[in-house]
């Protein structure tokens, strides 16, 4: 089993929806959850950092986390074209320096 | 804040030279910097990170006598590819994180650097 699981899509949504995207971790033991948004050819960068079960709003994402079941996701209202990208969750476990990191779901923004 | 460059953002060299990628964090201490390589398509795979003033601890399968890196700074981090051979070729990634994220363990990544072995 992975560590951190995502599924790769790719998602199409059409514009003006929700995308939802989904991350599951197999680590109990984990404290931080990130997702980044990464764009073809381009670096990774990070939207969202959850820490504590529940949701964290930032704009037009929220970050959804439940340690229980062992899952984050990110939503995104109101898509836009300029969101179509691959998004990366990332898992940080307690003492670790490294983010463990699921393969990325390619969402695609349909106008 | 937490920006991070990354020179050069392409490089082409010939099969066997060796080629050295800088990552700096600009507006914040880095006490650890990761390095990462990515394939087209694939997900990131992490090389190896790099705690200021200590040797780098690779992952497993990385070669560290092929990959050098070097953090002698909090702000400051290279990677050397020493006798580059086509397979080498690839994206590579610097990330640095600051002291005071620690424990909760955000990342910033640089743009990244292309490189390319004929």
């Amino acid at each position: 089993q992975k560590e951190v699981e995502q599924n790769s899509g790719p998602l199409s949504v059409p514009e003006g929806a929700i995308a939802s995207l989904n991350c599951t971790y197999s680590d109990r033991v984990s404290q931080s959850f990130f997702w980044y948004r990464q764009y073809s050819g381009k670096s990774p960068e990070l939207i969202m950092s959850i820490y504590s079960n529940g949701d964290k709003e930032d704009g037009r994402f929220t970050a959804q986390l439940n340690k229980a079941s062992q899952y984050v996701s990110l939503l995104i209202r109101d898509s836009q074209p300029s969101d179509s990208a691959t998004y990366l969750c990332a898992v940080k476990t307690q003492g670790a320096q490294k983010l463990v990191f699921g393969q990325g779901t390619r969402l695609t923004i349909n106008p | 804040g937490a920006v991070v460059s990354q020179h050069p953002s392409r490089v082409i060299c010939k099969s066997g030279t060796s080629v050295k990628i800088e990552c700096r964090s600009l507006d914040f201490q880095a006490t650890t910097m990761f390095w990462y390589r990515q394939f087209p398509k694939k997900s990131l795979m992490l090389m190896a990170t790099s705690n200021e003033g200590s040797k780098a601890t690779y992952e497993q399968g990385v070669e560290k006598d092929k990959f050098l890196i070097n953090h002698a700074s909090l702000t400051l981090s290279t990677l050397t590819v020493t006798s580059a051979h086509p397979e080498d070729s690839s994206f590579y990634i610097c990330s640095a994180r600051e002291w005071s994220s620690a424990t909760w363990g955000e990342q910033y990544f640089g743009p990244g650097t292309r490189l390319t072995v004929t």
